[in-house]
Parts: C-alpha cells; sequence; structure tokens
C-alpha cells in the first residue's frame, strides 16, 4: 500500500529558531498540502502546493513540492510561541487523500 | 477563506444512543466531504470519503451500519454515530473540498467534535 513517512516526529526549538520538516511517500502525488493542528480544533491550512517543483512562501512558512511529486519539505523561519502545534503534510491524489504522521512542535520562549 | 462549520463541537451521550454530526460549508460547493476520527496523539485516521448525491466510500474497518454518512447537499454532510458505544468516544472531524478529477481544491476542515460515550 501506499506509504507515507514525515520526519521529524517531534521537535523542540528556541524560540527564534528556523525549523525544516518533511514528507516523503512511495507514491505519486497531484498536489501536497501543509495545514497545522492546535489542540482540540481541526487543522487549518497553511499552504498548498499543485505543482512539481513549485517553492511557496506564506509569511515566515515556505515549501516546496518535490520534482518526483513524491515529497515535500516545509520550513519555518524565526519561530515564535505561537507556533506550536502539530503539522500535517497531506499529500492529494484524484480520488484520495493522505495525512502524513505529523511533526509535533515545541517552541521554547 | 473557505469556512467549514462543524456541529456540536462537543456532545456526551449515552452508551446506546445515536448522535449526529453536521458539517457544512459555508462558502463553497462542497463536491467531496470527509471524515476523519482522531486518537490522542495521532494523526487523522480517513473513515470515509462522500460525494454529494452518492452513497459514502468507507475505508477498511470502518462499520457502514455503525457511521451513516449522508452528503445530500453541496454544502452538508452529516456522520451519525449510531447506537454509540464508550469505544467511539473520539474526536471527529470532517473536512470539504471542491472541484473533482483533475481540478481538486484543498481540504478544508471543521472545528471537530469531541464525543464522549458515557
Amino acid at each position: 500500500g501506499q506509504q507515507l513517512n514525515q520526519s521529524p516526529q517531534s521537535m523542540f526549538i528556541q524560540e527564534g529558531e528556523d525549523v525544516s520538516m518533511n514528507c516523503t511517500s512511495s507514491s505519486i502525488f497531484n498536489t501536497w498540502l501543509w495545514y497545522k493542528q492546535d489542540p482540540g480544533e481541526g487543522p487549518v491550512l497553511l499552504i498548498a502546493l499543485y505543482k512539481a517543483g513549485e517553492l511557496t512562501s506564506n509569511g515566515r512558512l515556505t515549501a516546496q513540492f518535490g520534482i518526483t511529486r513524491k515529497d515535500s519539505f516545509l520550513n519555518i523561519s524565526a519561530s515564535i510561541p505561537s507556533d506550536v502545534g502539530i503539522y500535517f503534510c497531506v499529500p492529494q491524489g484524484y480520488d484520495k487523500v493522505i495525512f502524513g504522521p505529523g511533526t509535533s512542535l515545541s517552541v521554547i520562549p | 477563506g473557505a469556512v467549514v462549520s462543524q456541529h456540536p463541537s462537543w456532545v456526551i451521550c449515552k452508551s446506546g444512543t445515536s448522535v449526529k454530526i453536521e458539517c457544512r460549508s459555508l462558502d463553497f460547493q462542497a463536491t467531496t466531504m470527509f471524515w476523519y476520527r482522531q486518537f490522542p496523539k495521532q494523526s487523522l485516521m480517513l473513515m470515509a470519503t462522500s460525494n454529494e448525491g452518492s452513497k459514502a466510500t468507507y475505508e477498511q474497518g470502518v462499520e457502514k451500519d455503525k457511521f451513516l454518512i449522508n452528503h445530500a447537499s453541496l454544502t452538508l454532510s452529516t456522520l451519525t454515530v449510531t447506537s454509540a458505544h464508550p469505544e467511539d468516544s473520539s474526536f471527529y472531524i470532517c473536512s470539504a473540498r471542491s472541484g473533482g478529477g483533475r481540478t481538486v481544491g484543498p481540504l478544508h476542515f471543521g472545528n471537530g467534535t469531541r464525543l464522549t460515550v458515557t
């Protein structure tokens, strides 16, 4: 079956540091989405990537859709306490949507 | 931005009763809606996919008679947990997207429903 790996599983960083996380899959996807989930709430869309090789920024967030369409990374620059949460990569095919296992981010003030 | 409203945000029910959760897309037509279940400190687990006007497609291991899904319009899908038991207690989240085939939009999520069965 399809495999989706997301790393790291968790991160503890100092406020102000940059963060990098990535996802790799065994299958090709048409879209890569990145979401953030706060406790007790639904995931919120951060960045959507639609083309292989696409590099997109949203404020301090930058994400890229891998050329092979099997991977993506998300970078957060100059982290702040409100960046705390769980980040999910969500590759999307025509008929399937898969959730990555998530990266739990903790920011130490 | 696109908004998905999920209601109720939390519900407590007695074992054996049924609970209905609503998911509404407020400013776009949701051709496809997804229902997820999330256990503490885990990722979202897809339960079923529903397209407007069609029967839902359930993931392996999810009982369709237990979790009834109705997607009667382009803005509303409901999940009914029938004859709920304590092991059904969980965080249920819906998501919706517009489009289809090669032109699907991104997923937009509701804020989830915390179900507690006593």
